[in-house]
């Protein structure tokens, strides 16, 4: 079955613009998971989305959003891009959303601003 | 709040060689433990998980790891390292949010370097 896909896979923006990348997760899977990788603060948890409502949110200000639809498939959105928010942008699924469930990543959406 | 350390930033082995990748982790209940490898370009994939009953778990790509309460660790071990394991591993805990569903916190990763 297909996996988690994840568009754009690279981009690039400048200071003060907004991005909105795109999660599909896999067929069947109700709960998206984003999270931000970088270099000096590694992986850190945004948001998780489950059946169209935000569940849980981490510690990242306002201008990080996000939102899921009906099918499950999710945006998130950066609002004012700053120079430390180019990261490695990676999506997950899973079944329920539980932690006894596996999490299933996408390869990621590179922001890089410039 | 949960924690994970992986003390080890960088190792390499030799190919063949066995390989053992150390975590350990702070969280107040018995926690849920993963181990994810990412190859460079690429998203996580979970190479095994614990959430109770044998400490010892068999993953894929013949990887094991070891569950030790009493030293909070889940230390990654694979007995001969194929080239081809040369990527990132990360330990994670998962944690039971109060308003149901996951979220995962990683440690920092080991990047493993194999010689031929």
């Amino acid at each position: 079955k297909a996996g988690v896909t994840q568009t754009p896979r690279y981009l690039i923006k400048t200071r003060g613009q907004q991005v909105t990348l795109s999660c599909s997760p896999i067929s069947g899977h109700r709960s998206v998971s984003w999270y931000q990788q970088t270099p000096g603060q590694g992986l850190q948890f945004l948001f998780e989305y489950f059946s169209e409502t935000q569940r849980n949110k981490g510690n990242f200000p306002g201008r990080f959003s996000g939102r899921q639809f009906s099918n499950s498939r999710s945006e998130m959105n950066v609002s004012t891009l700053e120079l430390g928010d180019s990261a490695l942008y990676l999506c997950a699924s899973s079944r329920q959303g539980d932690p006894t469930g596996e999490l299933f990543f996408g390869e990621g959406s590179r922001l890089t601003v410039l | 709040a949960q924690s994970v350390t992986q003390p080890d930033i960088h190792i390499t082995v030799s190919e063949g060689a066995s390989l053992e990748l150390r975590c350990n982790y702070s969280y107040g209940a018995t926690p849920y433990l993963f181990w994810y490898v990412q190859s460079p370009g690429q998203g996580l994939q979970l190479l095994l998980k614990y959430f109770s009953g044998d400490t010892l778990v068999q993953g894929i790509k013949g990887f094991e790891a070891e569950f030790k309460r009493s030293q909070s660790s889940f230390n990654l071990r694979k007995p001969s390292v194929h080239w081809s394991d040369a990527a990132e591993y990360f330990c994670a805990v998962g944690d039971v949010l109060t308003g149901g569903g996951n979220k995962l916190t990683f440690g920092t990763g080991t990047q493993l370097k194999v010689e031929l």
